[in-house]
């Protein structure tokens, strides 16, 4: 079965402006999370979806929001760019929640300039 | 303070040594996952341990979740550089899910 599709691959954007990331996670699979990994700070969570609801959100500013559609697949918005967002975002998918184990697709690397 | 501490931070090794990896915490668990990353990629779930003392094998690889599920190792023999790679361990405890702080292993040929 196809895997957690996340796009686009590689983003570069300048300061100030917004961005938005997309995620289709396993079929079946209800719950989204997404991450930030930089090389500093390693994985940090950003924010958790289940059925089209926010269920668990990270320490994030609110220029980091997200959402989910009917059919699961999910986006996040990142706004006012700044040159500390530049990390790998993750997506993440579960059937119902983390403890069942994530499949996390392979990331998208944004640049901010 | 992460909640999940992870030792040794850094390890590069022969190909064919054997390694452990530990994964530390004050907060008890109630399942602890393993992941592996490669540059580039996400982290893929090797194993998940949801019992204290269980052992699970994968291969090469030895996961060991601690008997008052507070720990887990991931022992690897013979390691070969296909091992190399970021190892994460992760785990819910009070309905939070955590990641830990990882361990960068290199394995050279």
């Amino acid at each position: 079965k196809a895997g957690v599709t996340q796009t686009p691959r590689y983003l570069i954007k300048t300061r100030g402006q917004q961005v938005t990331l997309s995620c289709s996670p396993i079929s079946g699979h209800r719950s989204v999370s997404w991450y930030q990994q930089t090389p500093g700070q390693g994985l940090q969570f950003l924010f958790e979806y289940f059925s089209e609801t926010q269920r668990n959100k990270g320490n994030f500013p609110g220029r980091f929001s997200g959402r989910q559609f009917s059919n699961s697949r999910s986006e996040m918005n990142v706004s006012t760019l700044e040159l500390g967002d530049s990390a790998l975002y993750l997506c993440a998918s579960s059937p119902v929640q983390a403890n069942y184990g994530y499949t996390f697709g392979s990331g998208t690397r944004l640049t901010v300039v | 303070t992460q909640l999940l501490e992870q030792s040794p931070q850094f390890l590069s090794i022969q190909e064919g040594e054997n390694l452990t990896v530990y994964c530390n915490s004050s907060s008890v668990f109630s399942s602890l996952q393993w992941y592996r990353q490669e540059p580039g990629e996400g982290p893929v779930l090797l194993v998940t341990v949801v019992t204290g003392g269980e052992v699970k094998k994968l291969k090469r690889l030895t996961f060991q979740f601690g008997d008052a599920r507070k720990d887990s190792s991931l022992h690897i023999t013979a390691a070969q550089p296909g091992d190399t790679g970021l190892y994460l361990c992760a785990g819910t405890t009070g309905n939070q899910f955590y990641f830990g702080t990882g361990t960068s292993l290199t394995v050279i040929p």
